[in-house]
């Protein structure tokens, strides 16, 4: 069974330009999580779809930040336009539990986002 | 507010002795903790958790925990490191009366082991 995988591995951009990452979830997953690390610092949450639907996007540092998981697969994630502080990894994530359930996430590798 | 600290950026361990990645967290009511495991060029691998029950949990590759409700510790341990345990380490915290299934996590610690 494949597992999360992410695309592109690694994205170097100039400052006000655009990047989409993507994200493919365990097929039947219906819980997709994005995460970043920004260099030395904890990884943090950005938002959770539940098949379409966003059920949390608390995380989301501000409105240059767009996520989308049109029909409940693949998601992505798209920063327009990308600012120094951008840069990190990006990690995605998924599950097949329900709220409230304690499985594990499954990660992807993430995708390094490089702002210069 | 749900918080994990990992007070050491790095462990140093000759291969072969014990190891102790530490962990604290602070959060509201009962608390479902994780750790995680990142391999060079790999994504984070789930090692173990702790639910409920015995404080002691056994994970992977070795690996173990230590929940301690009055410490709020959840400190990770291995009796003899090995070489191949050198990769980045995170403490994770969820909220099992929160909305969402999101984890909180540490900072991380490298862990080196040397041969």
């Amino acid at each position: 069974e494949a597992g999360v995988t992410q695309f592109p591995s690694h994205s170097v951009i100039e400052k006000g330009q655009t990047v989409t990452l993507r994200c493919d979830p365990i097929s039947g997953h219906d819980n997709l999580y994005w995460y970043r690390r920004v260099m030395g610092k904890e990884i943090k949450f950005l938002l959770h779809f539940v098949k379409e639907s966003k059920q949390d996007e608390s995380g989301m540092p501000n409105n240059r930040f767009l996520a989308e998981r049109t029909g409940g697969t693949y998601s992505t994630l798209k920063v327009q336009p990308a600012e120094l502080e951008d840069s990190g990894v990006y990690f995605c994530a998924s599950s097949q539990e329900g709220t409230g359930d304690t499985g594990e996430l499954f990660f992807g590798e993430g995708s390094r986002l490089t702002v210069l | 507010a749900q918080s994990v600290a990992q007070p050491e950026d790095q462990v140093n361990v000759a291969e072969g002795n014990p190891l102790t990645v530490k962990c604290t967290y602070s959060v509201s009511g009962n608390p479902y903790l994780f750790w995680y495991v990142q391999y060079p060029n790999r994504g984070l691998q789930f090692l173990l958790k702790y639910i409920t029950g015995d404080n002691l949990v056994k994970g992977s590759y070795g690996f173990e925990a230590e929940f301690n409700k009055s410490q709020t510790s959840f400190h990770l341990k291995k009796p003899s490191a090995l070489v191949s345990d050198s990769a980045l380490y995170f403490c994770a915290v969820r909220d099992p009366g929160g909305a969402t299934n999101k984890l909180i996590f540490g900072t991380g610690t490298l862990l080196a082991v040397q041969p």
